[in-house]
């Protein structure tokens, strides 16, 4: 099986720069995709391949990878965004996983 | 508009079967690989099974293979898991999800999901 690496929880306040890492040894070889979840509701996507945002999604939100580490970042984060964030990515054996998952708080 | 509707869900004892399904539409589901992935009460995510879009290809988490097989009827549209031998912590939320497209395993689309619970 493979496994990701997220922080259970990252806070900040209205206005601030949010950052969620992942890490994932086969992260320099295979892309990452990052999902929204608010409670009661399906997940959205929010970056996939590393950096790329789908239509929708507001600018703040981005995303990057370097070596085995993925990062979401959501610039001048609002009470809107509060939500939990997973990553998810695949090894190089084809086994795939979300990481455990990261609640942004933003008061 | 991509939409997929999944059914099936219900209350199961433990050791039952239960088969879920998944219609799509607003896309051409036989280009697409398509997913299950579940999230247990208070829990995350967690990657189930896939299907390539021909139907030949299957790939499946350790925690459900040998138990669960996913499958699909293209001429229908109808992405199905059929679940047995089910246990306690298979209770969950079953989404089902469309990739990005060919060579990218992320999903771009996902149901609204339907809950599986397992207990007697």
């Amino acid at each position: 099986s493979y496994e990701l690496t997220q922080p259970p929880s990252v806070s900040v306040s209205p206005g601030q720069t949010a950052r969620i890492t992942c890490s994932g040894d086969a992260l320099p070889k295979k892309y990452v995709y990052w999902y929204q979840q608010k409670s009661g509701q399906a997940p959205v996507l929010v970056i996939y391949d590393d950096s790329q945002r789908p239509s929708g999604i507001p600018e703040r939100i981005s995303g990057s990878s370097s070596g085995t580490m993925a990062t979401l970042t959501i610039s001048g984060a609002q009470v809107e965004d509060e939500a939990d964030y997973y990553c998810y990515s695949t090894d190089n054996f084809g086994n795939r996983a979300f990481g455990g998952g990261t609640k942004l708080t933003v008061l | 508009e991509v939409q997929l509707l999944e059914s099936g869900g219900g209350l199961v004892q433990p050791g039952g079967s239960l088969r879920l399904s998944c219609v799509a539409s607003g896309f051409n589901f036989n280009d697409y690989h398509m997913n299950w992935v579940r999230q247990a009460p208070g829990k995350g995510l967690e990657w189930v099974s896939a299907i390539s879009g021909s139907g030949y290809g299957t790939y499946s988490a350790d925690s459900v293979k040998g138990r669960f097989t996913i499958s699909r009827d293209n001429s229908k549209n109808t992405l199905y898991l059929q679940m047995n031998t089910l246990r306690g912590e298979d209770t969950a939320v079953y989404y089902c999800a469309k990739e990005v497209g060919p060579g990218k395993s992320g999903f771009d689309s996902w149901g609204q999901g339907t809950l599986v619970t397992v207990s007697s």
